[in-house]
C-alpha cells in the first residue's frame, strides 16, 4: 500500500513567520511531487511542483525534495493570514501510471 | 484560464436513488479523474479515464461507475446511492502523460453529495 504521510496539524504560526510543512512518501519509484493548497470549502489548487532533489523557489514558497530520505517539504516565508488553508502533498506513483496518492493534508493557520 | 466545471455543487439524494455527477473541462485534456474527499482520509481516486470510452478503476471503485462519451465530459454514476457515499466529489483533468510526467491535475469546484 503506497502511502503519503502529513502531519494533520493544525500548524499555527504568527504573521510574517516561516511555515514549514512536511510530507513523507513510501513509493521509491515516484519522481514528481506536488503541493496543493485547499481553502475551506474549495477545491485544491496547485502551489508547487518539484522533481529534482534540492530546493525550488517560487515567490514566498520553497519546495524541498530529498528522494533518498523520501520526504518533500514546503516552506512559506513571510506567512500571511491569506495563507491559512490546508496544504496537500501529492505524489504520483512511479511506473508512469495515472494514480496520484494525496496526503490527508496539513491545516495551516496564520495568526494576524 | 483552465476550467473544470461540475454541474451540481450541492445535492441531497435518498438511499437507493441513482445519482449522476457531471463534469466538463475546456482544456482539451486527455485524462480525467473522479476523486472523493472525506475528512482525515484525503483525496481517494474512484475512477480515471485516459481517452474517450476508456476507463480504469482507482482505489475505491465499488458502488460507482463512469462514462466518457466525449473528450471533454466525464460522468460519475452512483447506481444505488448509500449513506456511506455522502462526501465531496472532485472531478479533475490533466494532460496526456498524467501527473507522473509532471502534468498538473486541475480540479473542479466539487460536488457535495448528501445521501439520506
Amino acid at each position: 500500500q503506497k502511502e503519503v504521510e502529513q502531519n494533520s496539524g493544525p500548524l499555527s504560526v504568527p504573521e510574517g513567520a516561516i511555515a514549514s510543512l512536511n510530507c513523507t512518501y513510501s513509493d521509491r519509484g515516484s519522481q514528481s511531487f506536488f503541493w496543493y493548497r485547499q481553502y475551506s470549502g474549495k477545491s485544491p489548487e496547485l502551489i508547487m511542483f518539484i522533481y529534482s532533489n534540492g530546493d525550488k523557489e517560487d515567490g514566498r514558497f520553497t519546495a524541498q525534495l530529498n528522494k533518498a530520505s523520501q520526504y518533500v517539504s514546503l516552506l512559506i516565508r513571510d506567512s500571511q493570514p491569506s495563507d491559512s488553508a490546508t496544504y496537500l502533498c501529492a505524489v504520483p506513483l512511479g511506473g508512469g501510471g495515472f494514480k496520484t496518492i494525496f496526503g490527508a493534508g496539513t491545516r495551516l493557520f496564520v495568526k494576524a | 484560464d483552465v476550467k473544470v466545471t461540475q454541474s451540481s455543487r450541492y445535492l441531497v439524494k435518498r438511499t437507493g436513488e441513482k445519482v449522476f455527477l457531471e463534469c466538463v473541462q475546456d482544456m482539451d485534456h486527455e485524462n480525467m479523474f473522479w476523486y472523493r474527499q472525506d475528512p482525515g482520509l484525503g483525496l481517494r481516486l474512484i475512477y480515471f479515464s485516459y481517452d474517450v470510452k476508456m476507463k480504469e478503476k482507482g482505489d475505491i471503485p465499488e458502488g460507482y461507475s463512469v462514462s466518457r462519451e466525449k473528450k471533454e465530459r466525464f460522468s460519475l454514476i452512483l447506481e444505488s446511492a448509500s449513506t456511506n457515499q455522502t462526501s465531496m466529489y472532485l472531478c479533475a483533468s490533466s494532460l496526456a502523460g498524467g501527473p507522473a510526467s509532471g502534468n498538473t491535475i486541475y480540479f473542479g469546484e466539487g460536488s457535495w453529495l448528501t445521501v439520506v
